[in-house]
């Protein structure tokens, strides 16, 4: 049961340009919806994170905007640069009582000039 | 400051060898977690501890051990390895109030054959 659908899987962008990437969620009890930035051979880090109260948070180039009716959620990088490409993770978190994470499958942006 | 240190970085496991991932982190966290990562795949979690001597499974805990004796120490048991765990593992730790922010080490990129 995937309780978070990621896509797309991979994206190419033009240094400058937007990239979205978006996730769908099945259940509605998650209180958190946080997006993980990996770069090669490293571990996942957090790059910001909405509660489900909240329609839209921007942090810098970073932008998550949730339609909680239609239980969906993306994040938007406005002037990507080529240090931006990685692979991006959508994940889903309960607050109370629960410390586990659910990850998409992650989408591999690559930014070229 | 190290933060999640992970050791071996590489290993190659025979079918039914037995061998142990090391974790240890000095960030001071309660909350230590163990993931693993397939190709095209989320992180999805084994086990997690919220301190010493707590643990717990977590979304895939078959054929997996774990032990926490000390807040800084969380190592990872395989005990007859099977080519289904051939994997990338991570090991994060939080603090009991930021689940959101987990730190992660380097992994450790196992291979069974």
């Amino acid at each position: 049961q995937q309780q978070v659908k990621q896509s797309p899987q991979s994206l190419i962008v033009q240094k400058g340009g937007i990239s979205i990437i978006n996730c769908a969620y099945e259940n509605t009890a998650f209180d958190y919806f946080p997006w993980y930035q990996q770069f090669p051979g490293k571990g996942p880090a957090l790059l910001i994170a909405i509660r489900p109260d909240v329609s839209e948070k921007k942090e810098g180039r970073f932008t998550i905007s949730f339609n909680k009716s239609a239980k969906q959620f993306s994040l938007h990088i406005m002037d990507s640069q080529p240090g931006d490409s990685a692979t991006y993770f959508c994940a889903v978190i309960r607050e109370a009582g629960s410390y586990q994470l659910t990850f998409g499958k992650g989408t591999k942006l690559s930014v070229i000039p | 400051n190290a933060g999640v240190t992970q050791t071996p970085k590489f290993r190659i496991l025979k079918i039914g060898q037995s061998m142990t991932l090391q974790c240890t982190q000095d960030m001071n966290h309660n909350y230590m977690y163990w993931y693993r990562q397939d190709p095209g795949m989320g992180l999805k979690l084994i086990y997690y501890s919220v301190g010493a001597g707590i643990t717990d499974k977590g979304e895939v805990p078959n054929g997996y051990n774990v032990s926490r004796s000390t807040t800084e120490d969380f190592p990872l048991r395989l005990e007859l390895a099977a080519p289904s765990q051939t994997s990338v593992y991570f090991c994060a730790s939080s603090f009991r109030d930021r689940v959101l922010e987990q730190y992660f080490g380097p992994g450790t990129r196992l291979t069974v054959t």
